[in-house]
């Protein structure tokens, strides 16, 4: 199993600019979790996913993010316009509804200049 | 909502044991985990408590109390790879969110 892959796994870019995070989850787990990990704040929930539908969003911080899941495998995360604050390391994670723990992709760290 | 509570950092020898402690509180709780995170790194999980007692698991274990809102981590026979940060998070009744706390760093030292 490949477990959770995350694309970019860097990504730098400037103020104002549209951000597109991609996130494939393992294959057969029905949840989908997007996280954001800072010094300050720690690992934070945006979103996440059941069956491809988002169950809780209230993590999400402004209008300026969005997040989709057009279907089993495939998520996406964007952020437009980007500031500099959004500047941290996005996390992906995956689980099994019939599991209990979570498995995180390596993650994109994203930098807004 | 949750409100967790970790220490933030600890140094220990090498073979040495170490505890990290979690506090919580929370609505209606339904599982708490551990994570290890080493830097640079996605988070691993470790374990998971939903009855009190203590979970063992090689070198580590899990204990958790519902009444008291608290659980630690126990390490033992400390290497030098168990060099990382060590998050809590708890899961409440009804849903599949975690909410994590800020993780407490462990350096083991020779």
């Amino acid at each position: 199993d490949a477990g959770v892959i995350q694309s970019p796994r860097h990504e730098v870019t400037e103020m104002g600019q549209e951000v597109t995070l991609r996130c494939k989850p393992i294959s057969g787990h029905n949840s989908l979790f997007w996280y954001r990990q800072t010094m300050m704040r720690g690992l934070e929930l945006l979103i996440y996913f059941n069956n491809n539908v988002p169950i809780d969003d209230s993590g999400m911080p402004e209008d300026r993010f969005s997040a989709k899941m057009p279907n089993a495998s495939f998520s996406t995360l964007k952020i437009q316009p980007s500031e500099p604050r959004d500047s941290a390391v996005y996390f992906c994670a995956s689980s099994s509804n019939r599991a209990n723990e979570q498995y995180f992709g390596p993650g994109t760290r994203l930098t807004v200049t | 909502g949750q409100n967790i509570d970790q220490p933030t950092e600890m140094t220990a020898t090498e073979g040495a044991i170490v505890q990290i402690n979690c506090t919580y509180q929370t609505s209606g709780f339904n599982g708490l985990f551990w994570y290890q995170q080493h830097a640079g790194e996605a988070p691993t999980f470790l374990s998971y408590n939903v009855l009190d007692g203590l979970e063992e698991k090689g070198r580590f274990s899990s204990f958790l109390s519902r009444s008291k809102g608290y659980s630690y981590l126990l390490l033992k026979e400390l290497q030098m790879k168990d060099s990382a940060s060590y998050l809590c998070a708890v899961r409440d009744y009804g849903n599949n969110r975690l909410a994590f706390g800020k993780g407490n760093q462990v350096v083991v030292i020779p």
